[in-house]
């Protein structure tokens, strides 16, 4: 099985911070890598599909990059609706698997 | 274009449930779909998915050989026979469309329903 790991766990922010939060995969995933977020009890939103294309209606302060085993999701300038938590997907392959999560939180 | 997740409750350990998603809004037929759990206060889990036309199925290592993943696509439905339950199946279980006819991301989700596994 492939293996997401992210980093940082947590991350305190304050508003119009930039934020990077990385995703690393045990084996190439190649650009098959999405991003979401979840807010305490919802279901968790797609941001980012195939790496760097952003869905439909999420704010372009959003964006991702990376391809093969690094990834990283930035938020250009947070802003108070940002504040959740986040994972990172492969789907280069079934089984699929997420990343453990990144907490955001208020600084 | 909506998930609606049903079928989840209490049950104890060793138990079955058969938990239902009715989609609408889409071709149901031109998707795969997904099942995706969160234990209480733990990040997401993929459970199973399955094609679009129903003919693959795949399964996480934990509910090999337990759950099964099916669909009616005259119905636009998706299920998730679940046997042999154990502790650690309690958790949100969310139904989730993926954006294409096998394995890709997620981009609509239902509202999750509950499974819960205790004596």
């Amino acid at each position: 099985d492939i293996q997401m790991t992210q980093s940082p766990s947590t991350l305190s922010a304050s508003v119009g911070d930039r934020v990077t939060i990385t995703c690393r995969a045990s084996q190439s995933v190649s650009g098959w890598l999405a991003w979401y977020q979840q807010k305490p009890g919802r279901a968790p939103k797609l941001l980012i599909y195939t790496a760097s294309n952003l869905q439909s209606g999420v704010p372009s302060r959003f964006s991702g990059s990376g391809s093969g085993t690094e990834f990283t999701l930035t938020i250009s300038s947070l802003q108070p609706d940002d504040f959740a938590t986040y994972y990172c997907q492969q789907y280069n392959s079934y089984l699929l698997t997420f990343g453990g999560g990144t907490k955001v939180e208020i600084k | 274009v909506h998930l609606l997740e049903s079928g989840g409750g209490l049950v104890q350990p060793g138990g079955s449930l058969r938990l239902s998603c009715a989609a609408s809004g889409f071709i149901f037929t031109t998707y795969a779909m997904s099942w995706v759990r969160q234990a209480p206060g733990k990040g997401l889990e993929w459970v199973s998915g399955i094609t679009g036309n129903g003919g693959s199925t795949y399964y996480a290592d934990s509910v090999q050989g337990r759950f099964t993943i099916s669909r009616d696509n005259s119905k636009n439905t998706l299920y998730l026979q679940m046997n042999s339950l154990r502790a650690e199946d309690t958790a949100l279980y969310y139904c989730a469309k993926e954006m294409g006819i096998t394995y890709d991301a997620f981009d609509i989700w239902g509202q999750g329903t509950m499974v819960t596994v205790s004596s």
